[in-house]
């Protein structure tokens, strides 16, 4: 079944505490991305990737780091969680012709003490 | 740069009525056009896209929605409303012209809530 997953699903941890949210899509896309989705603001990027080793910023990046070292795994890393940073993670993937869809993970929802 | 409104943060239909979910964007171009839904507890699901041809675009569930380019919107409509539809609904754009992030700019979403 064709699927993008995240791990962990749930996640409290206390600020300063780094984390991993890993993410892994088994559809051989070349692009991912992560957002963060908040009441009232919808979906922000984080950051995204064209392909392996190739990363760069989205619209709200602060605090947040990724790597792609594989094609199918994108994870997201919070060297330091801060309280600003609880929010509803997804991870997306997606075939780069133009017009294609994203597919999304169930998401993580995050809560930093 | 580029911006999606959602109007309405709620929506509520009687079940069997014609439902609209309205979405207008601010993008330079003609940008590829989606909704997607979004069930409690559950991840993005995609309904549907605009790319090119036919204003009328159908989807999953029974959604269709309508690209008007004059009025840059792309409301999300059913003739026939059911429960299981009430959700969080989003509309979302990418733009057409290459070399840019691909990333989905998305309005803030409407709780569709449809009433038996």
């Amino acid at each position: 079944e064709a699927q993008v997953t995240q791990n962990p699903r749930y996640l409290i941890t206390v600020t300063g505490k780094k984390l991993t949210v890993t993410c892994s899509q088994n559809m051989n896309h070349e692009y991912m991305s992560w957002y963060r989705q908040d009441p009232g603001l919808g979906l922000r990027q984080i950051y995204y990737s064209m392909n392996v080793e190739v990363t760069d910023k989205g619209d709200v990046p602060e605090g947040y780091k990724v790597s792609r070292k594989e094609k199918r795994n994108f994870p997201l890393i919070l060297e330091s969680p801060s309280p600003n940073q609880t929010s509803l993670y997804f991870c997306a993937s997606m075939g780069v012709a133009g017009g294609n869809e994203q597919f999304f993970g169930p998401g993580t929802r995050l809560t930093v003490l | 740069a580029q911006s999606v409104a959602q109007p309405e943060d709620q929506v509520n239909v009687a079940e069997g009525n014609p439902l609209t979910v309205k979405c207008t964007y601010s993008v330079s171009g003609n940008p590829y056009l989606f909704w997607y839904v979004q069930y409690p507890n559950r991840g993005l699901q995609f309904l549907l896209k605009y790319i090119t041809g036919d204003n009328l675009v159908k989807g999953s569930y029974g959604f269709e929605a309508e690209f008007n380019k004059s009025q840059t919107s792309f409301h999300l409509k059913k003739p026939s409303a059911l429960v299981s539809d009430s959700a969080l609904y989003f509309c979302a754009v990418r733009p057409r012209s290459g070399g840019g992030a691909d990333g989905l700019t998305f309005g803030k979403g409407t709780h569709l809530i449809i009433q038996p």
